[in-house]
């Protein structure tokens, strides 16, 4: 089974403080994605990474970077949190091939910023 | 650009009954795939169905059926003897190509015992 984890369920960080969000993933996939999950928005995609040291940015990039130094590891860093990145954050996976390309998502990372 | 709607923002169903969940999206492109994921609360997101654009057979899973019309772009869910254990956030979502998937803005279906 394709594992993707997050570093935490929950996380509480005060404005402008520096925040990491880990993702792993185990299945050798080559695509990661972070999304944040809000009420009545859906997911809204923030950036994505097709390999190792690429990046491309999503609908809504920014506030947010992102880093992936190995394969199976993609991280969200927001800079200097603000009240308004306080969300639902979920990290999901996949393989290149469309045709196999279903998305497998982590279990999220509810963040408040106060 | 490709747009994924769900118009119905909540459902409701009775235990063991049928409900369908409806899904349109826009696209220029021939080849695409087509999922429904659920997330229910608190747990993670997990896909339910997909289907290949290419296809003309409807795709099941167990109590699971898609109606793809790919000429009118909709591709309903319908859950059949609904099961307490449904009750969630279910998200339609389109693919084409290496692209990231384009999400509906989902409908939160509820199941009444």
């Amino acid at each position: 089974d394709v594992k993707v984890t997050q570093s935490s369920r929950y996380l509480v960080k005060r404005t402008g403080e520096k925040v990491f969000l880990e993702c792993v993933q185990d299945m050798d996939h080559e695509n990661m994605f972070w999304y944040r999950q809000d009420p009545g928005l859906g997911l809204r995609l923030i950036y994505f990474s097709y390999d190792v040291k690429m990046k491309e940015k999503g609908d809504i990039p920014e506030g947010y970077s992102v880093s992936r130094e190995k394969k199976e590891r993609f991280s969200l860093i927001l800079e200097s949190a603000s009240t308004n990145q306080t969300s639902m954050y979920l990290c999901a996976s996949s393989l290149h091939e469309a045709g196999r390309g279903e998305q497998y998502f982590g279990p999220g990372t509810r963040l408040t910023v106060t | 650009a490709q747009t994924v709607t769900q118009s119905q923002p909540e459902m409701s169903v009775q235990e063991a009954e049928t409900v369908t969940l409806s899904c349109t999206y826009d696209t220029s492109e021939s080849d695409y795939y087509l999922f429904w994921y659920k997330q229910p609360p608190s747990r993670q997101m997990i896909l339910v169905i997909r289907q290949e654009a290419y296809k003309q057979q409807n795709a099941t899973e167990n109590r699971f059926s898609v109606n793809f019309q790919k000429a009118a772009k909709s591709f309903s869910l319908k859950i059949s003897d609904s099961q307490l254990g449904d009750a969630a956030m279910y998200f339609c979502a389109y693919r084409s190509g290496n692209t990231p998937l384009v999400f509906g803005k989902g409908t939160r279906l509820s199941v009444i015992a």
